[in-house]
């Protein structure tokens, strides 16, 4: 099945640098990976997500970068913020058919702390 | 639109009981997915309904079971509670659960199990 590695564990950073949170999987019919953002003691949020046939996608401070060939995706957060402060989770989600319906695998995590 | 509510929000049991903790889609979505988040093993995925049919089962024993209604509403059962069962679980809605759906996750349910 799908493996999701996800580095670092923890991040810690500057108000107003960038940070990068990096995800390899494994499966190649892999075609979907989402971000989601959860705070202490709440749901994961959806922050953003890219689909296999696009290798960027940008949404104000946030931004996804894909690369299908190393099987690889990461987070790029520019001008951090206190507020940013949270676990960041990457997952991959196999294309449709046979036993990959709803099955999100995550990465175990990226603690982001953004000092004011 | 609503979210995804899931209930009750925290529940506590002891071991060798049975739990079954409620998950309401966002109106229209037919798919439910179940996750159980611990600090150790992260978020796994538990199962998934669609239709009132399970189409996908992760890695749990058979303790761990759940359904889906015809207004899309699922629970999800745990039967002989363990301490290890204590945990996270989260559900989360999609309008078909197809590959690039995105899920939409609820306030989880915290069970702890002395």
């Amino acid at each position: 099945g799908e493996n999701v590695e996800q580095h670092p564990s923890t991040l810690s950073v500057q108000e107003g640098d960038s940070a990068v949170i990096k995800c390899t999987y494994s499966d190649s019919a892999s075609n979907y990976f989402p971000w989601y953002k959860q705070e202490l003691g709440k749901r994961p949020q959806l922050i953003i997500d890219i689909r296999s046939n696009v290798g960027e996608k940008k949404d104000q401070r946030i931004a996804v970068t894909l690369n299908k060939t190393a099987k690889h995706f990461s987070l790029h957060i520019t001008e951090t913020q206190p507020e940013d402060s949270a676990v960041y989770f990457c997952a991959a989600k196999q294309s449709a058919g046979g036993t990959s319906y709803g099955k999100l695998t995550f990465g175990q995590g990226t603690i982001l702390t953004v000092h004011p | 639109k609503a979210g995804v509510t899931q209930t009750p929000r925290y529940l506590i049991k002891t071991r060798g009981q049975q739990v079954t903790l409620s998950c309401s889609p966002i109106s229209g979505h037919r798919s439910v997915s179940w996750y159980q988040q611990t600090p150790g093993q992260g978020l796994q995925f538990l199962f998934e309904y669609f239709s009132e049919t399970q189409r996908n089962k992760g890695n749990f024993p058979g303790r761990f079971s759940g359904r889906q209604f015809s207004n899309s509403r699922s629970e999800m059962n745990v039967s002989t509670l363990e301490l290890g069962d204590s945990a996270l679980y989260l559900c989360a809605s999609s309008l078909s659960g197809a590959s690039t759906d995105t899920q939409y996750f609820g306030p989880g349910t915290r069970l702890t199990v002395l």
